[in-house]
């Protein structure tokens, strides 16, 4: 039962041009949403949130828009760098069936990015 | 900045054997939990503690897995009787508020039952 689906397994990008991962949710208790990089051999790294109140979220290069009624949020990243090659995980929380706001995670994205 | 910190990073154990992982949460924080990893599949939420009980836990924390927090500052995941599918990548995570914040999460422990 995949609640959080990242459909691409991996994006190659150009160094300075824009990367857009993208997540789709299944739950419609979902409430906030999360995006998470991650180095091999390291845990997952906060990047930035979104609750489900608003539709944007900026924090320097990097923004999150969220679409509730396509149940659809997008990270974007521009420009895009070679230290910014990582998985990047979405995941989601909200209060719903006892749940305590634990985060469901997708499968990840694994973003390249090339010189 | 602080951060959580796990030990050991790589645990080799025997199948049926008892492993402890270890975690200092960052130390303001009041929230913990402990989600996995299994090669190639997504990280999964197994548990979370607060106020020195646990407060949820998935299907996959069953009665083998048990959770401590012995002192002020350790939290731990105890696996009673290791199976070969417990191997994985184990995360401790913590955070300040329990709802609609981000957890921060350690390095990990590369837990392998053989």
């Amino acid at each position: 039962d995949q609640q959080v689906k990242q459909n691409s397994p991996s994006l190659s990008v150009q160094e300075g041009r824009i990367s857009i991962l993208n997540c789709d949710y299944t739950n419609s208790m979902f409430d906030y949403f999360l995006w998470y990089k991650k180095y091999p051999a390291e845990g997952p790294t906060f990047l930035i949130s979104i609750s489900s109140i608003k539709d944007k979220n900026e924090d320097g290069r990097f923004t999150v828009f969220l679409n509730k009624s396509a149940k659809h949020l997008s990270l974007h990243i521009v420009p895009s760098q070679p230290g910014d090659s990582a998985v990047y995980f979405c995941a989601a929380s909200g209060r719903y069936g006892g749940s305590q706001g634990n985060l469901i995670f997708g499968k990840g994205t694994k973003l390249s990015v090339k010189p | 900045e602080p951060e959580v910190t796990q030990t050991p990073s790589h645990q080799v154990t025997q199948m049926g054997q008892e492993v402890i992982l270890r975690c200092v949460p960052i130390s303001n924080h009041l929230y913990f939990y402990w989600y996995r990893q299994i090669l190639g599949q997504k990280v999964e939420f197994l548990v979370s503690f607060y106020n020195n009980e646990i407060s949820e836990k998935s299907e996959i924390f069953d009665d083998q897995f048990s959770v401590e927090r012995p002192d002020g500052s350790n939290f731990t995941l105890k696996i009673r009787s290791t199976k070969l599918e417990d191997s994985a990548m184990y995360f401790c995570a913590s955070n300040g508020r329990r709802m609609n914040t981000e957890a921060f999460f350690g390095q990990g422990t590369r837990l392998t039952v053989v």
